[in-house]
Formats: structure tokens, sequence, C-alpha cells
């Protein structure tokens, strides 16, 4: 079974300053792994993901992730934040167990960006 | 073209009343979604629809029942809701296994059962 944990539900930098998001997960198999983004009373919007190759994933509005297996994590990162980077990110992983290759989201981690 | 609709954008109904949610993509994918998410929550997954037929249901209470008439419709049927099914309800659809399946999500429709 696979599993994602989102470390820190709330998250604060300030404008200009590096943004990192973590995410481990647990899987048996190798992952398929995803980062999204919701903004406020809107739906999910795919940052990036990673499905094999290469181990570090570029993504839209200057985010990436970088896959390590030895640590089971897949952190989103960012070099300077923006205020428009304010949202909810979550990390995900494809189910293999079942449902028609759903996924199997983290609790989610909420970014305030400070100008 | 990666884009989902839903309709209508907001929806509020009384715990008598019937309405329908719906979803369209045009993107040839054969996997749909229908997705549950409460504030401040993850999504969570109610209906999986392959190749127009129901595959997957999380134990959804009958209340909701969900159609797939062609593979680039979805529709979420509503009757007798309680107001704990107020929430942001989200739909998808998955491109194949060699477009890395990719799940893409509707904008929602935010739902409040009075």
């Amino acid at each position: 079974a696979q599993s994602v944990t989102q470390l820190g539900s709330h998250v604060s930098v300030s404008e200009g300053a590096l943004v990192l998001l973590r995410c481990n997960y647990s899987s048996s198999v190798p992952p398929y792994l995803f980062w999204y983004v919701q903004y406020p009373n809107q739906g999910l919007q795919l940052l990036l993901k990673y499905t094999t190759g290469a181990t570090l994933v570029k993504g839209i509005n200057g985010f990436e992730a970088e896959f390590k297996k030895s640590e089971t994590s897949f952190h989103l990162t960012k070099p300077s934040a923006h205020m428009s980077d304010a949202a909810e990110y979550f990390c995900a992983v494809k189910n293999y167990g079942g449902s028609q290759g759903n996924l199997i989201f983290g609790k989610g981690t909420k970014l305030s960006v400070k100008p | 073209d990666t884009e989902v609709t839903q309709t209508p954008k907001h929806l509020v109904m009384g715990m008598t009343n019937k309405k329908s949610l719906k979803c369209e993509q045009h993107m040839g994918h054969r996997a749909m979604y229908w997705y549950k998410q409460k504030a401040k929550k993850p999504p969570e997954l109610m209906f999986v629809y392959s190749y127009e037929k129901l595959s997957i249901n999380e134990s959804v209470p009958s209340r909701f029942s969900p159609e797939c008439p062609n593979s680039s419709l979805l529709n979420l049927h509503l009757h007798a809701l309680q107001p704990e099914d107020s929430a942001l309800y989200l739909c998808a659809s998955r491109g194949a296994e060699g477009q890395g399946d990719t799940q893409y999500f509707g904008p929602g429709t935010r739902l409040t059962v009075l």
C-alpha cells in the first residue's frame, strides 16, 4: 500500500525567500508522485510529477521537486517566493492497490507569503 | 488542452431537492473521478468510472448517484442530501499509462445543503 506524509500543515515565508514544502512517501513499488496546488475555492492544478527517469523535476511557476529514493522524499522547492504562491499544496502518490489509478493525497500544506 | 469543466460553480439546495452536477472533458480520457473535499482537507475519492463503467464506489451513500452517459461526460445526481454533504465536489479525468497517469481536475462545484 502507498501513503504520503506532508510535514507541516502550515508554512510561512517572506516574499523572496526559499520555499520548501516537505513530502515523504511510502510505497512497495516504484512510485508515481505528484504535487498539486489549490487556490481558494478552486480545483487542483498540477504543478509537477515524477514517474520515471530524471529525479529532478521542474514544474510550472518556478517550482521543482527532487525524487530521493533513499530518503523516500519528494520535497517541493522554489528559490524565491511570490505573493501569488500563497495557496494549499498537496503531495500525492498513485495508488497501485486498486482504485483505478487513484491518487492518495497527503493532508496538505498551506503556504503563506508575507510581504 | 488539459481542461476539465464543471457546472454549476455554486449550488445551494434544500434537503428535499434533486439536483445534478456536470463534468466534461474532451481530452479523450477514459477514466473519470468524483471527489468530495471538505474545508482544510484533501480530496476524498467517491466514484471512479473506467470506459464509461462504474468501477469504484467508495461506500458513498445512495443519495449520491453517478452517471457516465458517454466518454466525455460525467454527472453526479443528488437527492435528499444532508447539511454535512456541503463541500467542494471535484471532477477529474486521467490520461493513459503512457501519459504519466496524470489526473486533471476541474474547478469544482461548491455545494451548500440547507
